[in-house]
Protein backbone atom coordinates (compact mmCIF):
# COMPACT_ATOMS: atom_id res chain seq x y z
CA UNK A 1 0.00 0.00 0.00
CA UNK A 2 0.93 3.37 -0.62
CA UNK A 3 1.09 5.47 2.94
CA UNK A 4 0.78 9.17 2.75
CA UNK A 5 1.70 11.12 6.01
CA UNK A 6 0.79 14.86 6.52
CA UNK A 7 2.40 17.77 8.27
CA UNK A 8 1.56 19.12 10.37
CA UNK A 9 -1.43 17.22 12.21
CA UNK A 10 -3.03 20.72 13.50
CA UNK A 11 -2.21 24.18 12.71
CA UNK A 12 -3.78 27.61 14.23
CA UNK A 13 -3.92 30.23 11.96
CA UNK A 14 -5.31 33.31 11.81
CA UNK A 15 -7.27 34.96 9.17
CA UNK A 16 -5.44 36.59 6.51
CA UNK A 17 -2.42 34.23 7.14
CA UNK A 18 -1.08 32.13 4.65
CA UNK A 19 -0.51 28.84 5.21
CA UNK A 20 0.93 25.42 4.04
CA UNK A 21 -0.14 21.53 4.41
CA UNK A 22 2.54 18.92 3.24
CA UNK A 23 1.06 15.62 2.50
CA UNK A 24 3.82 12.49 1.65
CA UNK A 25 4.15 9.91 -0.20
CA UNK A 26 5.64 6.22 1.13
CA UNK A 27 6.12 5.48 -2.82
CA UNK A 28 6.69 8.24 -5.45
CA UNK A 29 3.32 8.63 -7.59
CA UNK A 30 3.94 11.57 -9.97
CA UNK A 31 1.16 14.12 -9.90
CA UNK A 32 -1.45 11.36 -8.48
CA UNK A 33 -3.05 13.41 -5.83
CA UNK A 34 -6.23 15.13 -4.68
CA UNK A 35 -6.67 17.26 -1.75
CA UNK A 36 -9.95 17.37 -0.02
CA UNK A 37 -11.50 20.04 2.70
CA UNK A 38 -13.67 18.30 4.89
CA UNK A 39 -15.90 20.79 7.65
CA UNK A 40 -17.40 19.28 10.85
CA UNK A 41 -20.63 17.09 9.71
CA UNK A 42 -20.33 17.97 6.35
CA UNK A 43 -18.93 15.02 3.67
CA UNK A 44 -15.52 16.01 1.90
CA UNK A 45 -15.51 18.49 -0.98
CA UNK A 46 -12.47 18.19 -3.70
CA UNK A 47 -10.33 21.29 -4.13
CA UNK A 48 -7.46 20.04 -6.33
CA UNK A 49 -6.44 16.76 -8.28
CA UNK A 50 -3.59 16.42 -10.20
CA UNK A 51 -1.58 17.97 -7.52
CA UNK A 52 -2.07 21.27 -8.79
CA UNK A 53 -5.46 21.44 -11.09
CA UNK A 54 -7.93 23.74 -9.39
CA UNK A 55 -11.34 21.98 -9.30
CA UNK A 56 -14.58 23.81 -10.66
CA UNK A 57 -15.48 26.78 -8.26
CA UNK A 58 -12.88 26.43 -5.87
CA UNK A 59 -11.46 30.04 -5.13
CA UNK A 60 -8.10 30.63 -6.27
CA UNK A 61 -6.68 31.79 -2.74
CA UNK A 62 -5.80 27.62 -2.82
CA UNK A 63 -3.16 26.02 -4.92
CA UNK A 64 -1.35 22.45 -4.77
CA UNK A 65 2.28 21.61 -6.10
CA UNK A 66 4.50 18.56 -6.05
CA UNK A 67 5.68 15.58 -7.80
CA UNK A 68 6.99 12.74 -6.56
CA UNK A 69 6.75 11.86 -2.94
CA UNK A 70 6.22 15.35 -1.74
CA UNK A 71 3.35 17.83 -2.52
CA UNK A 72 1.63 21.02 -0.60
CA UNK A 73 -1.67 22.34 -0.44
CA UNK A 74 -1.27 26.24 0.39
CA UNK A 75 -3.83 28.55 1.10
CA UNK A 76 -2.37 32.36 0.55
CA UNK A 77 -4.80 33.92 2.90
CA UNK A 78 -7.16 32.44 4.74
CA UNK A 79 -10.82 33.15 5.26
CA UNK A 80 -13.36 32.44 8.03
CA UNK A 81 -14.90 29.40 5.57
CA UNK A 82 -10.98 27.52 5.00
CA UNK A 83 -11.39 26.61 8.80
CA UNK A 84 -11.92 22.54 8.17
CA UNK A 85 -9.68 19.35 8.02
CA UNK A 86 -7.81 18.84 4.86
CA UNK A 87 -6.81 15.14 3.81
CA UNK A 88 -4.76 14.24 0.49
CA UNK A 89 -5.71 11.23 -1.21
CA UNK A 90 -3.02 9.28 -3.87
CA UNK A 91 -4.85 8.31 -7.06
CA UNK A 92 -2.26 5.81 -8.95
CA UNK A 93 -1.96 2.83 -6.20
CA UNK A 94 -4.09 -0.04 -5.26
CA UNK A 95 -5.87 0.33 -2.28
CA UNK A 96 -6.69 4.09 -2.30
CA UNK A 97 -5.40 6.01 0.31
CA UNK A 98 -5.73 8.95 2.07
CA UNK A 99 -3.50 10.93 4.49
CA UNK A 100 -4.21 11.53 8.04
CA UNK A 101 -5.62 15.23 7.75
CA UNK A 102 -4.28 18.43 9.00
CA UNK A 103 -6.91 20.52 10.93
CA UNK A 104 -6.79 24.11 10.40
CA UNK A 105 -8.21 26.02 13.02
CA UNK A 106 -9.15 29.79 14.03
CA UNK A 107 -5.94 31.17 16.40
CA UNK B 1 -26.40 18.85 -11.00
CA UNK B 2 -25.38 15.43 -10.21
CA UNK B 3 -26.38 14.64 -6.61
CA UNK B 4 -26.00 11.05 -4.46
CA UNK B 5 -28.07 9.77 -1.38
CA UNK B 6 -26.95 7.36 1.11
CA UNK B 7 -29.69 5.50 2.24
CA UNK B 8 -30.19 2.01 4.87
CA UNK B 9 -30.25 1.24 8.37
CA UNK B 10 -28.78 3.77 11.06
CA UNK B 11 -28.54 1.11 13.32
CA UNK B 12 -27.16 -2.72 12.51
CA UNK B 13 -25.87 -5.91 15.41
CA UNK B 14 -23.21 -7.18 15.76
CA UNK B 15 -22.42 -10.16 13.58
CA UNK B 16 -25.51 -9.12 10.99
CA UNK B 17 -25.23 -7.38 8.02
CA UNK B 18 -24.52 -4.09 6.99
CA UNK B 19 -26.36 -2.78 3.40
CA UNK B 20 -26.69 0.83 2.14
CA UNK B 21 -28.33 2.08 -1.36
CA UNK B 22 -26.20 5.14 -2.94
CA UNK B 23 -29.40 6.87 -5.31
CA UNK B 24 -27.51 9.11 -8.32
CA UNK B 25 -29.82 11.71 -9.37
CA UNK B 26 -29.24 14.31 -12.16
CA UNK B 27 -27.09 11.90 -14.20
CA UNK B 28 -27.11 8.70 -15.52
CA UNK B 29 -25.04 5.81 -13.86
CA UNK B 30 -24.31 4.11 -16.88
CA UNK B 31 -21.80 6.69 -17.67
CA UNK B 32 -18.48 5.49 -19.22
CA UNK B 33 -17.24 8.90 -17.78
CA UNK B 34 -17.28 7.58 -13.98
CA UNK B 35 -16.59 5.06 -11.09
CA UNK B 36 -18.91 5.22 -8.01
CA UNK B 37 -17.20 4.45 -4.95
CA UNK B 38 -18.13 3.75 -1.01
CA UNK B 39 -16.05 5.64 1.51
CA UNK B 40 -16.22 5.64 5.54
CA UNK B 41 -15.39 8.01 8.24
CA UNK B 42 -15.14 6.26 12.09
CA UNK B 43 -16.43 8.98 14.98
CA UNK B 44 -13.44 11.62 14.99
CA UNK B 45 -11.11 9.57 12.61
CA UNK B 46 -9.93 10.02 8.73
CA UNK B 47 -11.25 8.64 5.54
CA UNK B 48 -11.30 4.86 4.55
CA UNK B 49 -11.58 3.93 1.15
CA UNK B 50 -14.42 0.90 0.91
CA UNK B 51 -14.44 -0.26 -2.86
CA UNK B 52 -15.56 0.82 -6.70
CA UNK B 53 -17.30 -0.41 -9.13
CA UNK B 54 -18.03 0.66 -12.51
CA UNK B 55 -21.46 0.60 -14.21
CA UNK B 56 -20.87 -2.65 -15.99
CA UNK B 57 -20.29 -4.38 -12.59
CA UNK B 58 -16.38 -4.61 -12.49
CA UNK B 59 -15.52 -4.13 -8.58
CA UNK B 60 -12.40 -2.97 -6.86
CA UNK B 61 -12.14 -3.54 -2.61
CA UNK B 62 -10.17 -2.54 -0.07
CA UNK B 63 -8.32 -5.68 0.92
CA UNK B 64 -8.69 -5.22 4.42
CA UNK B 65 -12.49 -5.32 3.80
CA UNK B 66 -13.05 -7.76 0.68
CA UNK B 67 -13.85 -10.92 2.75
CA UNK B 68 -16.86 -9.34 4.03
CA UNK B 69 -17.80 -6.99 1.18
CA UNK B 70 -20.03 -6.92 -1.94
CA UNK B 71 -20.82 -4.24 -3.97
CA UNK B 72 -23.36 -3.75 -6.60
CA UNK B 73 -24.70 -1.74 -8.75
CA UNK B 74 -28.72 -1.27 -10.87
CA UNK B 75 -28.32 0.71 -13.79
CA UNK B 76 -32.15 0.38 -14.29
CA UNK B 77 -32.47 2.30 -10.57
CA UNK B 78 -29.61 4.24 -11.00
CA UNK B 79 -28.46 2.96 -8.01
CA UNK B 80 -25.74 1.33 -6.34
CA UNK B 81 -25.45 -1.08 -3.08
CA UNK B 82 -23.18 -1.70 -0.50
CA UNK B 83 -23.23 -4.88 1.82
CA UNK B 84 -20.69 -5.62 4.47
CA UNK B 85 -20.96 -9.05 6.63
CA UNK B 86 -20.23 -9.81 9.99
CA UNK B 87 -20.09 -6.33 11.12
CA UNK B 88 -18.90 -5.25 14.63
CA UNK B 89 -18.47 -2.00 16.29
CA UNK B 90 -15.13 -1.23 14.40
CA UNK B 91 -17.42 -0.85 11.28
CA UNK B 92 -19.40 2.32 13.20
CA UNK B 93 -18.61 4.82 10.79
CA UNK B 94 -20.18 7.68 8.63
CA UNK B 95 -20.49 6.10 4.98
CA UNK B 96 -20.49 8.12 2.04
CA UNK B 97 -20.87 7.49 -1.62
CA UNK B 98 -18.88 9.33 -4.49
CA UNK B 99 -18.43 9.53 -8.25
CA UNK B 100 -15.18 9.03 -9.42
CA UNK B 101 -13.42 11.27 -12.11
CA UNK B 102 -10.61 10.65 -14.05
CA UNK B 103 -8.53 13.50 -15.12
CA UNK B 104 -5.69 11.27 -17.35
CA UNK B 105 -4.79 8.00 -18.35
CA UNK B 106 -8.44 6.90 -16.96
CA UNK B 107 -7.43 3.06 -16.07
CA UNK B 108 -8.86 2.20 -12.72
CA UNK B 109 -7.45 3.56 -9.99
CA UNK B 110 -4.90 5.68 -11.84
CA UNK B 111 -6.52 9.51 -12.17
CA UNK B 112 -9.55 8.85 -10.78
CA UNK B 113 -10.87 11.07 -7.84
CA UNK B 114 -13.85 11.66 -5.57
CA UNK B 115 -15.40 14.96 -7.59
CA UNK B 116 -19.50 14.44 -6.24
CA UNK B 117 -20.24 13.24 -2.68
CA UNK B 118 -22.95 12.34 -1.30
CA UNK B 119 -24.06 13.98 2.17
CA UNK B 120 -23.59 10.82 4.14
CA UNK B 121 -25.10 8.26 6.24
CA UNK B 122 -24.76 7.23 9.83
CA UNK B 123 -24.19 3.40 10.90
CA UNK B 124 -23.93 2.48 14.41
CA UNK B 125 -23.14 -1.45 14.74
CA UNK B 126 -24.53 -2.03 18.47
CA UNK B 127 -27.22 -4.77 19.85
Amino acid sequence: DIQLTQSPSFLSASVGDRVTITCRASLGISNYLAWYQQKPGKAPKVLIYAASTLESGVPPRFSGSGSGTEFTLTISSLQPEDFATYYCQQLIGYPVTFGPGTKLDIK
Amino acid sequence: QMQLQESGPGLVKPSETLSLTCTVSGGSISSSSYYWGWIRQPPGKGLEWIGSLYYSGTTYYNPSLKSRLTISVDTSKNQFSLKLSSVTAADTAVYYCARLACFTSCYYPRGYYMDVWGKGTTVTVSS
